[in-house]
């Protein structure tokens, strides 16, 4: 599965707008983006996903640039209860096989 | 709609003892997996299960964890002996299996608390 590169930290506003990137310039046409995000002291928890299109559900949204190489999770109105960290990860879609790989991920501290 | 069961929440032992922690999936996902979360740290999976056959075991240790998942339902991840480096969050994590061209990418998984061991 392909590598992802995220910032390790970031702060944001309550009420704004959070934009997370992530790279993935390695990215393969039959894999897809996911992103989890883990709370502290919690499991990690399923946010959105994307093949190339952009993804918008009740959490947040995707934007998938067209080439594939890198995207962008938004998080439209921050509150204190996203501060967690945020992982990026790709992964081929194949039968049987769903292992998710975690980098690091990104620190994101959502402040009042 | 109940979720992901691990037990105990926290544990310490003394290195060289044995220890095991206990998962529940949610109700009706065939696939479980055991993750291995050291500080700092994202998950690192140890074992993917398929009912209750062995998917992937490449990163399990096999020489000191072993894992069993009886009846296709719930799971056990044992350790036996403890070492210091074994000090980490234990996630269990299950997922329903989706057998359609491209929905294969729609396996959502569903993770647990985590047990806490401390390995002294």
């Amino acid at each position: 599965d392909a590598k992802t590169t995220q910032p390790p930290s970031m702060d944001c506003a309550e009420g704004r707008a959070a934009n997370l990137p992530c790279n993935h310039s390695t990215i393969s046409g039959n894999e897809y983006v996911y992103w989890y995000r883990q709370i502290h002291s919690q499991g990690p928890q399923y946010i959105i996903h994307g093949l190339k299109n952009n993804e918008t559900n009740e959490m947040a949204s995707l934007i998938i640039t067209e080439d594939r190489k890198s995207s962008t999770l938004i998080l439209p109105h921050a509150t204190l209860r996203d501060t967690a960290v945020y992982y990026c990860i790709v992964r081929v879609a194949r039968s049987n096989d769903y292992k998710l790989s975690f980098g690091a991920g990104t620190t994101v501290t959502v402040r009042a | 709609e109940a979720g992901v069961a691990q037990s105990p929440r926290y544990k310490i032992i003394e290195k060289r003892q044995s220890v095991a922690f206990w998962c529940n999936p949610i109700s009706g996902h065939a696939t479980l997996y055991w993750y291995q979360q050291i500080l700092g740290q994202g998950p690192k999976l140890l074992i993917q299960f398929q009912n209750n056959g062995v998917v992937d075991d490449s990163q399990l240790p096999k020489d000191r964890f072993s894992a069993e998942r009886l009846k296709g339902v719930d799971s056990t991840l044992k350790i036996q002996p403890a070492k210091l480096e074994d000090s980490a969050v234990y996630l269990c994590a299950s997922s329903l299996e989706v057998r359609t061209g491209g929905a294969g990418a729609k396996n959502i998984q569903y993770f647990g608390a985590g047990t806490r061991l401390s390995v002294l």
